[in-house]
């Protein structure tokens, strides 16, 4: 069992439509990411959470709205979406900010398709 | 952020041991190499993380010269299943914003 779970693993939305994505990771680490990974390119940090609190919001349209109420879960709420941003989208967390690049550890990601 | 550059892809068979360099000319005296590998639809899983000369775990190992300037990921008696995409990434241990870049694409063949 993978210590970070994103649910769906699969979601197909129409343009109108408002969905969100789940993370968990039953780890025990105070921080929390979500990336975005398109086709054939590399991936894009979204957003950073510590200690439930926002640090980073790398540029994303007001579309997408993250959620951390507690360290262990993270959503992504997802409202009036374009096609383009149809992706594979990942949750991580790592044990703080201070170990970031030591290990994060991804979840199997939720696969988006925005028709 | 110290910029990295490693090889679009590399083909390998069965056994071999395969050996991904990458580039990191502009490393900063507090940044760490990390290396990632990537299955189709998955995400990302760390494999080793190094400062300086070398370091072994179970699945590889990670040599590193001592200006710092490069490094590389050896991958002992590649099997199929290691097919995959692996990323070089150079940064602080807080450094939260580290890219992943586009990675080497390594496809092992029977």
């Amino acid at each position: 069992e993978t210590g970070v779970t994103q649910t769906p693993r699969h979601l197909v939305m129409g343009m109108t439509n408002k969905k969100s994505l789940k993370c968990e990771q039953h780890l025990g680490h105070n921080a929390m990411y979500w990336y975005k990974q398109s086709a054939k390119k590399p991936l894009e940090l979204m957003f950073v959470y510590s200690l439930e609190e926002r640090v980073e919001n790398n540029s994303v349209p007001s579309r997408f709205s993250p959620e951390c109420p507690n360290s262990s879960h993270l959503f992504l709420h997802l409202h009036t979406l374009q096609p383009e941003d149809s992706a594979l989208y990942l949750c991580a967390s790592s044990q703080d900010l201070n170990r970031a690049s030591g290990e994060l550890f991804f979840g199997e990601g939720s696969r988006l398709t925005v028709l | 952020l110290a910029k990295t550059t490693q090889p679009i892809s590399m083909d390998s068979y069965e056994g071999q041991e395969v050996n991904i360099t990458c580039s990191h000319n502009n490393i900063a005296t507090n940044d760490y190499i990390t290396w990632y590998q990537q299955f189709p639809s998955q995400g990302p899983r760390f494999i080793i993380q190094g400062y300086k000369t070398k370091v072994t775990n179970e699945v590889a190992s990670l040599f590193i010269p001592a200006d710092r300037k490069s490094s590389t990921l050896s991958l002992p008696r590649v099997s199929l299943s290691d097919t995959a995409v692996y990323y070089c990434l150079v940064g602080a241990t807080n450094d939260y914003k580290l890219s992943f870049g586009a990675g080497t694409t390594v496809t092992v063949r029977a």
